[in-house]
């Protein structure tokens, strides 16, 4: 049963402390990606990754760091040093092939709230 | 910059009726994708529809269509036979055909309410 998961589906953050958003893909994807969703807006792209290894800046990644060791594996670290965290975060994958390959496949999200 | 503008935050249909979402975009491209996700209550982001924009021909799948108009930078998404779990938010995205990453530029969304 093919997808992407996003654990955990709720988690809540003290000010000051970092924290890990999980994304795991079995699609055979290259690409990966993380946005971030305020409510009442659209989506804004923080990271994405083509390849393992190597991942990109989007438009809103200051205060977030990601890496990309494994090709399933795309996590996300919000750092004490983004200002505005509370949001509802989702992950998605892309393939490079095929006839879905501009299309990006979402995962359930995680909502992260900041006490 | 791409830009990706829907102008209706919110849109209301009667159950079975017709509804249209609009999107208009700013390129300076002519290679280019355009998609509708639905997002529903549950916050899954769900692939509505997709059109090419070399395709002259307005993309359709089942009771979902476009109505795309290359020339001024428009694609709405037309609901036919409107249904109570069409109830979402709907974002229209551009992808730029010369993006490697591709990476979408998303609109703010419109939130459809069905009424039954």
């Amino acid at each position: 049963d093919g997808g992407i998961t996003q654990s955990p589906k709720y988690l809540f953050r003290k000010e000051g402390q970092n924290v890990t958003l999980s994304c795991e893909q079995n699609l055979n994807h290259d690409a990966m990606y993380w946005y971030r969703q305020d409510p009442g807006q659209g989506l804004r792209l923080i990271y994405y990754s083509q390849i393992v290894n190597d991942f990109q800046k989007g438009d809103i990644a200051e205060g977030y760091s990601v890496s990309r060791e494994k090709k399933e594996s795309f996590p996300l670290t919000v750092t004490s040093a983004q200002k505005n965290p509370t949001a509802f975060y989702l992950c998605a994958s892309s393939p490079h092939r095929g006839i879905a390959y501009n299309e990006q496949f979402f995962g359930p999200g995680t909502r992260l709230t900041v006490l | 910059a791409q830009t990706v503008t829907q102008s209706q935050p919110e849109m209301s249909v009667q159950e079975a009726e017709t509804v249209t979402l609009s999107c208009t975009y700013d390129t300076s491209e002519s290679d280019y994708y355009l998609f509708w996700y639905k997002q529903p209550p549950s916050r899954q982001m769900i692939l509505v529809i997709r059109q090419e924009a070399y395709k002259q021909q307005n993309a359709t799948e089942n009771r979902f269509s476009v109505n795309f108009q290359k020339a001024a930078k428009s694609f709405s998404l037309k609901i036919s036979d409107s249904q109570l779990g069409d109830a979402a938010m709907y974002f229209c995205a551009y992808r730029s055909g010369d993006n490697a990453g591709n990476m979408l530029t998303f609109g703010g969304g419109t939130r459809l309410m069905v009424k039954p």
